[in-house]
């Protein structure tokens, strides 16, 4: 139990594309879902909670505009990242919460040409 | 706040050696502890985890335990296997809080 799935799982765009990155809960509701970046051979940041049925929340010095999180059920939640730009290339991984423990997604890996 | 130091890698150790990875932790209250594990190219894996003093979470020949009078949770397996190899990150969430705060990750390699 507890999966957590992750749409898709490598995507190339071009510099100023817009990018949607899926999550999804496959056996269980999650309220509060969790979105990390990691650089390589770096730990995880927190960008965001995403929480369903209302605005997701930010951590300091993450762009709200620029990455925007939709949470519209409680097995699912989306980070577009507007406008990409090749800074934005990482690895994107989002989380889900079941029994007080975070259940991670496989990652999605995000280069902007 | 809350913090997570993690021993430093890389560590490579040879096949059947005993691994102990350190995490000690600071806090206020009494958070719950996890060990998660990345294999390259792939998300976090849960691999253990304890709620609460004295409580020992294992998986896999894995071992920690949650000691609170030292602050620590190290990992530690008995005979570590090439397919071991992967970046270990001990976590922390605070008491009624779902965030995590994670170490810097210790990179393990074990050699045939």
């Amino acid at each position: 139990g507890a999966v957590v799935s992750q749409h898709p799982s490598r995507v190339i765009c071009k510099s100023g594309t817009s990018v949607k990155i899926e999550c999804r809960s496959l056996d269980f509701q999650a309220t509060t879902m969790f979105w990390y970046r990691q650089f390589p051979k770096q730990s995880l940041m927190l960008m965001a909670t995403s929480n369903e049925g209302s605005k997701a929340t930010y951590e300091q010095g993450v762009e709200k505009d620029k990455f925007l999180i939709n949470h519209a059920s409680l097995t699912l939640s989306t980070l577009t990242v507007t406008s990409a730009h090749p800074e934005d290339s990482s690895f994107y991984i989002c989380s889900a919460t079941s029994s007080n423990t975070q259940y991670f997604g496989p990652g999605t890996r995000l280069t902007v040409l | 706040g809350d913090s997570v130091t993690q021993m430093e890698g890389p560590v490579t150790l040879s096949e059947e050696a005993f691994l102990t990875i350190n995490c000690t932790y600071t806090a206020t209250g009494y958070p719950s502890l996890f060990w998660y594990v990345q294999y390259p190219g792939e998300g976090l894996q849960l691999l253990l985890k304890a709620t609460k003093a004295d409580d020992k979470g294992s998986n896999k020949g894995f071992e920690a335990t949650y000691r609170k009078e030292t602050t620590s949770f190290h990992l530690e397996k008995g005979s570590v296997q090439v397919s071991d190899s992967a970046v270990y990150f001990c976590a922390l969430s605070g008491f009624g809080n779902e965030k995590l705060t994670f170490g810097t990750g210790t990179r393990l390699t074990i050699i045939p």
